[in-house]
């Protein structure tokens, strides 16, 4: 049962445009919300998160939208530069989740197109 | 930078063999994860400890073990290592709500 997706096994996009990455989740007890970004042989790192309570969350080029009724987030990157492609994963979590654990999509290969 | 630190960073082994792998930490956290990365899967929790001598199993737990006796280091054991468990292995630690991860350890079971 894969309580969070990612359908999109790919995204390739032009330097400078928006890239916008999609996540869902079908567990109603997740309340809280990250994404990170992996280059290939480190480790993931956190980018940005969200609590339930929030529908919006920017930091500088990053932006997540989180959709409770729809249990949908999205990532925004604005501009997009060539650093930025690297796998990106989201990730959810909940209050009655033994241990915090983080439940994680499959990831989205971004490339950003000089 | 979390302080994280896994070793061995590659490693290839022989089915049917014992390895460890080791995650080290410098700034007490009290709870640490250990996740594998496959294609198709994203990461998956295979064991994490939320103190001193206290573990609990992930998702895909079966064929490991885990032991912490002290803050700082968190051992994930494959007593009988088989070819499904060639993976790359992430420690992380968490922080308030938010886990950070260690630079992975990549495995190879022949």
């Amino acid at each position: 049962d894969q309580q969070v997706k990612q359908n999109s096994p790919s995204l390739s996009v032009q330097e400078g445009r928006i890239s916008i990455l999609n996540c869902d989740y079908t567990n109603s007890m997740f309340d809280y919300f990250l994404w990170y970004k992996k280059y290939p042989a480190e480790g993931p790192t956190f980018l940005i998160s969200i609590s339930s309570i929030k529908d919006k969350n920017e930091d500088g080029r990053f932006t997540v939208f989180l959709n409770k009724s729809a249990k949908h987030l999205s990532l925004h990157i604005v501009p997009s530069q060539p650093g930025d492609s690297a796998v990106y994963f989201c990730a959810a979590s909940g209050e009655e989740t033994s241990g915090s654990r983080l439940t994680f999509g499959e990831g989205t290969q971004l490339t950003v197109n000089p | 930078d979390a302080g994280i630190t896994q070793s061995p960073r590659h490693k290839v082994t022989e089915t049917g063999t014992p390895v460890t792998l080791r995650c080290h930490q410098t700034e007490n956290h009290r709870y640490m994860y250990w996740y594998r990365q496959d294609p198709g899967h994203g990461l998956r929790l295979i064991h994490y400890s939320y103190g001193v001598k206290d573990t609990d199993k992930g998702e895909v737990s079966d064929g490991y073990s885990v032991s912490r006796s002290k803050t700082e280091d968190f051992l994930l054991t494959l007593e009988s290592a088989t070819s499904s468990q060639t993976s790359v292995y992430f420690c992380a630690i968490r922080e308030f709500e938010t886990q950070y991860f260690g630079p992975g350890t990549r495995l190879l079971v022949l």
